[in-house]
Parts: structure tokens; sequence; C-alpha cells
């Protein structure tokens, strides 16, 4: 089973500032990685697909990157709305997938 | 619009046996894994396993293999999860997802909440 870690457990942002998140797979998953964003009491939603690929409708502030087992969410301007639990997950393994802890992100 | 609704929640008694719902609406139903994903009190995401409605091919992943069952109708756009005899272990929400044709999440239901306490 791969196994996903993600760092920090939370991230505290001053809206505005710039968020960076990290995911790391315990080996290749190419760029076959999903990031989802999940506010409190709400189902999780996807962000970005293929590693760096934006879902329908997500604006622009939100960037992925990275390939093989190392992986970044970024953020440029966080706003209010963007407080959140964001989860990786890998693919690669396909029907075999795995997410990550989950990356808490609030207020400074 | 794609839609993924999914059932009321539910309050049980361990032993007790449970089938929670997923209905998919605004797409071909039968063409795209359903995934169903357990999310403990304060806890992360767990891939529990997936389904293709068009020919019931299911996956599980090793964790919940023999734990639950998963099943579709696709005549009337419903998935399913069941278990046969629930554990306080298994209070949690439950979510079920439409899967891409690479594999990721791209629509969630709402999610259905079971509590298993005596």
């Amino acid at each position: 089973e791969i196994v996903m870690t993600q760092s920090p457990a939370t991230l505290s942002v001053s809206p505005g500032e710039r968020a960076t998140l990290s995911c790391r797979a315990s080996q290749s998953v190419s760029s076959n990685l999903a990031w989802y964003q999940q506010k409190p009491g709400q189902a999780p939603s996807l962000l970005i697909y293929a590693a760096s690929t934006r879902a329908t409708g997500i604006p622009a502030r939100f960037s992925g990157s990275g390939s093989g087992t190392d992986f970044t969410l970024t953020i440029s301007s966080l706003q209010s709305e963007d407080f959140a639990v964001y989860y990786c997950q890998q693919y690669n393994k396909w029907p075999l997938c795995t997410f990550g802890p989950g990356t808490k992100v609030d207020s400074k | 619009e794609v839609q993924l609704v999914q059932s009321g929640a539910e309050v049980k008694k361990p032993g007790e046996s449970l089938k929670i719902s997923c209905k998919g609406s605004g797409y071909s139903f039968a063409s795209y894994w359903i995934g169903w994903v357990r999310q403990m009190p304060g806890k992360g995401l767990e891939w529990m396993g997936i389904i293709y409605p068009g020919d019931s091919d299911t996956r599980y992943s090793p964790s919940f293999q023999g734990q639950v069952t998963i099943s579709a109708d696709k005549s009337i756009s419903t998935a399913y999860l069941q278990w046969s005899s629930l554990k306080a272990s298994d209070t949690a929400m439950y979510y079920c997802a439409r899967l891409s044709t690479g594999g990721w999440g791209d629509y969630w239901g709402q999610g259905t909440l079971v509590t298993v306490s005596s």
C-alpha cells in the first residue's frame, strides 16, 4: 500500500498570505495525485487532479506541482473562505487509492 | 448538473444490519465508478472501495474487505454500502463520490452519518 504523508499538520496563515502545503508518497505515484478541500460540516471537494490541473471552477490562486513522490499545493493569497482541511490522494495504484492525513489551514 | 444524493443519518445498535444509499443524477450513472469513503469522527478520509454500476465490478480496500458490501442498481442509478453486523467502531460519516476516468473523485455526495451505539 502506498502511504501518503502531509506536512505540516496545521498551518496558521493570515488572509492575503501565501500558504504552501506538502504531500509525500512512500513510492512514486507519477502525476496521479489529487487535492481536496474539506470545510467543517461539508463533504470534500476536488481542487486539483493530475498533480497540477485545477478542477472546474477552482480559482487560479490554487496551484499544484510535483511528480513522483513530492507534491505541493500552493494558495497564493489566502482568502477567508480557504480556511479548511486539505487532503492529497494518490490514484496511481487505482483501485487501491489512499489519502494523506490532511493539513488544516487556520487563521493566524 | 451532476448530483449524488445520499440517504439520511442512521442510528443503530451493535449487531444490527444497515444499508445506505447514494443516488446519482445528471450523468450516465452506469458509466462511472462510484467510490465510498469513510471519515471517523475528527479524523481523515479513508478509501473503502469502488463499484462500476455498469457491470457491478467491485473492488475493496484490504482494510474493508469482508467488513462491508458495496453494490449498485443501475436501473435506479443508486449505489449502496451495507453492513451485516454493525460495531461501535463503524460510527462515522460515509461519503460516496463519482470517480473520473482517471480515478479522482470529481463529485461527492453530502455524506451519511452512521452512529452505532447501545
